[in-house]
């Protein structure tokens, strides 16, 4: 079965980091682009960044570029996402999602997400 | 940055037809993609590139895009279709992927 899986979440305090892992199971991790979105409490998708399938390429978000930083493991079939500085406005469920290597591509499967909150 | 713009909120009764709106500047230039999302889950693909579907998504989703506009089209409104729903698209300028603020489909 397909399947992507995260993990990571938590509450962190203002300013601390956290890392997220996202498995992958069920087809070839590394032909694969993948991306993390994330969607705030009641709010809609929103796209953070993209990492192609090597790992040589990203793209960040104006909002998180400089804070956070995409990475995968192809060995592993693990994708991740060190986020630093983080701010109130970071809380959100995230979630993993792949593409095919093309950047105008769907993202045809996501995982379950993992939650994120960021409070004092 | 490019700006998808999706109304807050369509209602229609069972049985009849829904159509769920995606505005962006020469939108129809690029391909768009259509998500569903329920309450507590993970999104789904319904339709990508327009208009193809993927496997186990009904015939009754259907999609188009054209000059400034791309819409979802829901035929044969179900109860199980209610649902959040979510055009996105690749922008090229930024080489960010953009997602619309969504639209909550109300089955009557």
């Amino acid at each position: 079965e397909v399947q992507l899986v995260e993990s990571g979440g938590g509450l962190v305090q203002p300013g601390g980091s956290l890392r997220l892992s996202c498995a992958a199971s069920g087809f070839t991790f590394s032909s694969y682009w993948m991306h993390w979105v994330r969607q705030a409490p009641g709010k809609g998708l929103v796209w953070v960044s993209r990492i192609n399938s090597d790992g040589s390429s990203t793209s960040y978000a104006d909002s998180v570029k400089g804070r956070f930083t995409i990475s995968r493991d192809n060995a592993k079939n693990t994708l991740y996402l060190q986020m630093n500085s983080l701010r109130a406005e970071d809380t959100a469920v995230y979630y993993c999602a792949r593409s095919h290597a093309n950047k105008a591509d769907a993202f045809d499967i996501w995982g379950q997400g993992t939650m994120v909150t960021v409070s004092s | 940055s490019y700006v998808l713009t999706q109304p807050p909120s369509v209602s229609v009764a069972p049985g009849k037809t829904a159509r769920i709106t995606c505005g962006g500047n020469n939108i129809g230039s690029k391909s768009v993609h259509w998500y569903q999302q329920k309450p507590g889950q993970a999104p789904v693909l319904v339709i990508y590139y327009d208009s193809d579907r993927p496997s186990g998504i009904p015939e009754r989703f259907s999609g188009s895009n054209s000059g400034n506009t791309a819409t979802l089209t829901i035929s044969r409104v179900e109860a199980g279709d209610e649902a959040d729903y979510y055009c996105q698209v690749w922008d090229s300028s930024s080489d960010h992927q953009v997602f619309g603020g969504g639209t909550k489909l109300t089955v009557l």
